[in-house]
């Protein structure tokens, strides 16, 4: 069974600051999903990644599969970026995966 | 951009009731999921269907759960006798295909309250 770990729990920010939200997991995996859960519930993709760096926008997310760890950075944050961001981890091949997930990190970024 | 949509977005039911929760997949994707999510704690996996059958189900969706593609479009995760345990954010997602190595695609939610 895979163990999904983040840190922190919870993070406060003010705006403008670079943010970093680690992932880490124990079990070898074939992708690693970064998702966003805003205050309402409803949760968004922001990246799937098995290797490497992916960017979009201000997000940064990037993923060392030797070490089991993942990173979520946010560069010039914004009041609008609050939200939990989790971290879900998909094991074994093939495509119909079911997803693993961390108990999130709360973001607070202050104006 | 098209998107999974789930229905209510609230239900609230008394212990004992049926209730039926319904999702609409993207429509040209052919792997649907359904997560749980118990306020304060991590999203769980439920189950996944493919090709009109139950890929693979976690040991909390017993008995009391069923899942269904009743048509071409929708795809419904039915709780039997809810408990109150079974309140929870309920989500749908779905998935395109097993060639391309892409996210799965997630719902709003249903609240889901048990009295």
């Amino acid at each position: 069974k895979n163990e999904v770990e983040q840190s922190p729990q919870n993070l406060t920010a003010q705006e403008g600051e670079f943010i970093t939200i680690n992932c880490s997991y124990s079990v070898g995996i074939s992708a690693l999903h970064w998702l966003q859960q805003h205050p309402g519930g409803g949760i968004v993709s922001l990246f799937m990644l098995s290797s490497g760096k992916k960017k979009h926008g201000r997000l940064i997310a990037t993923i060392n599969i030797q070490e089991k760890h993942s990173s979520l950075h946010i560069t010039a944050s914004h009041p609008r970026d609050s939200a939990v961001y989790i971290c879900a981890v998909k094991a074994g091949g093939g495509s119909n995966y079911k997803l693993t997930f961390g108990k999130g990190t709360l973001l607070t970024v202050n104006p | 951009e098209p998107e999974v949509t789930q229905t209510p977005s609230h239900q609230v039911t008394q212990m004992g009731q049926e209730v039926i929760l319904r999702c609409v997949p993207i429509s040209n994707h052919l792997y649907f999921y359904w997560y749980r999510q118990i306020l304060g704690q991590k999203v769980e996996f439920l189950v996944s269907f493919y090709n009109n059958e139950i890929s693979e189900k976690s040991e909390i969706f017993d008995d009391q759960f069923s899942v269904e593609r009743p048509d071409g479009s929708n795809f419904t995760l039915k709780i039997r006798s809810t408990k109150l345990e079974d309140s929870a954010m309920y989500f749908c997602a779905s998935l395109k295909d097993s060639q391309s190595n892409q996210p799965q695609h997630f719902g709003d939610g249903t609240r889901l309250s048990i009295l």
